[in-house]
């Protein structure tokens, strides 16, 4: 597609609840990248992969998140179990090198 | 660690105004810059970007300058317009290897008519 492509552009989720966030990248995009965005604060890093290989998960909040590229291209990120603290705007961006990460619109994820 | 600083919003500002919003950045190496803006309810644009020292990125009338010695990226506009109105995000991406990008708070600026 012509940009990053995210689904669903809102979730309700009650608490407990197991939720799935999708991303599809820009296609040929090696670098793919998951951000979660509180409100009025700037993306906070969670994880990133190049091609298939999940290089960095460092910024997963707890084990209750689990993220996954298994063919390269579209990406999921898995959230068990949610919580109040949850509730974010998850945004996904994909990049080919160092010319710059292209966001998606993202998820908004209220857990209530 | 790579860090970015951004000054405090919300700026407020009148229609045809001049806009700095200041950003400073800590990082090993030579990072590349960027901006982004962000409209209400949508995801993170590329405003303009820079990659080395001295460049200037340029998009939409805005400017930003890369300063080595200042370690700074501030972005500029001679003439806001009330469609400015947005949240503003310095990045960098640091040319270390980790190809991931740096943000900071973001900056609200509110243009009114």
């Amino acid at each position: 597609g012509a940009g990053v492509s995210q689904s669903p552009r809102y979730k309700v989720a009650k608490r407990g609840q197991d939720v799935a966030l999708r991303c599809d990248p820009i296609s040929g995009h090696v670098s793919l990248f998951w951000y979660q965005q509180a409100l009025g604060q700037g993306p906070e890093f969670l994880t990133y992969f190049q091609n298939e290989a999940q290089l960095d998960k460092s910024g997963l909040p707890s084990d209750r998140f689990f993220a996954e590229r298994p063919e390269g291209s579209v990406s999921t990120l898995k959230i068990q179990r949610t919580q109040q603290e949850d509730s974010a705007v998850y945004l996904c961006a994909s990049s080919l090198y160092q010319a710059g990460a292209f966001f998606g619109q993202g998820t908004r994820l209220t857990v209530v | 660690g790579n860090s970015v600083t951004q000054m405090e919003g919300p700026v407020t500002l009148s229609e045809e105004a001049f806009l700095t919003i200041n950003c400073t950045y800590t990082a090993t190496g030579y990072p590349s810059l960027f901006w982004y803006v962000q409209y209400p309810g949508e995801g993170l644009q590329l405003l303009l970007k820079a990659t080395k020292a001295d460049d200037k990125g340029s998009n939409k009338g805005f400017e930003a300058t890369y300063r080595k010695e200042t370690t700074s990226f501030h972005l500029e506009k001679g003439s806001v317009q009330v469609s400015d109105s947005a949240v503003y995000f310095c990045a960098l991406l640091s040319s270390g290897g980790s190809y991931i990008p740096t943000f900071g708070r973001g900056t609200s600026l509110i243009v009114h008519p």
